[in-house]
């Protein structure tokens, strides 16, 4: 049981704009800034987003975060078959004293 | 370029011990966070253990399900970090990560390392 709450499947067409939830509490979101990351079959995770909606250099601004309350999510535009992969949330939370990840959504392109 | 190396994994026992090595170059190893991050098979990433910066007096903080049997240690003169695992679990299992946090950013994990197996079977 992850501490921050994730779907565990999403899926769309080619083109097509998905969103991936994830819900905390007011120990980690709430508090906290939200990272997402991406990981592809076979491959060490990758940072996506930092600081609720920042983009690292490289990453596609189909990719964008933000964050309400103690809920981030994670939307993604223009869908390609490339972005096939788990996506999983994290923040640091300060009750645990740890980071904390959300379980991951795995995201099928159709 | 930053990179981050693990090595050290393997087969081990129940209750055998295994030090993980991750080698940093391309950046100032004094000045970031390093942590381990682990994924078992069929599993979800889980956070392993911190190690903070000089400034920081390297002060480390560990997830409960490895306190008390897991010990991270670094060797800013090696630009290496050490995941030293004890009394290790079938569930200790798992792919095995070093990442760097660029705290000044904000940006936890920006760089990982490929990973290094740990498979714990009797």
């Amino acid at each position: 049981q992850s501490v921050l709450t994730q779907p565990p499947s999403a899926s769309g067409t080619p083109g097509q704009r998905v969103t991936i939830s994830c819900s905390g509490s007011s120990s980690n979101i709430g508090s906290k800034t939200v990272n997402w990351y991406q990981q592809l079959p076979g491959t060490a995770p990758k940072l996506l987003i930092y600081s609720n909606n920042q983009r690292p250099s490289g990453v596609p601004d189909r990719f964008s975060g933000s964050k309400s309350g103690t809920s981030a999510s994670l939307a993604i535009s223009g869908l390609r078959s490339e972005d096939e992969a788990d996506y999983y949330c994290g923040a640091w939370d300060d009750s645990l004293s740890g980071v904390v990840f959300g379980g991951g959504t795995k995201l099928t392109v159709l | 370029e930053v990179r981050l190396v693990e090595s050290g994994g393997g087969l081990v026992q129940p209750g055998g011990s295994l030090r993980l090595s991750c080698a940093v170059s391309g950046f100032s190893f004094s000045d970031h966070y390093v942590d381990w991050v682990r994924r078992a098979p069929g599993k979800g990433l889980e956070w392993v253990g911190r190690s903070r910066n000089r400034a920081r007096s390297y002060s480390t903080d560990y997830a409960a399900s490895v306190k008390g049997r897991f010990t991270i240690s670094r060797d800013d003169s090696r630009n290496s970090l050490y995941l030293q695992m004890n009394s290790l679990k079938t569930e200790d299992s798992a792919m095995y990560y070093c990442a760097r946090t660029d705290v000044s950013k904000l940006k936890d994990f920006d760089y990982w390392g490929q990973g290094t197996l740990v498979t714990v079977s009797s």
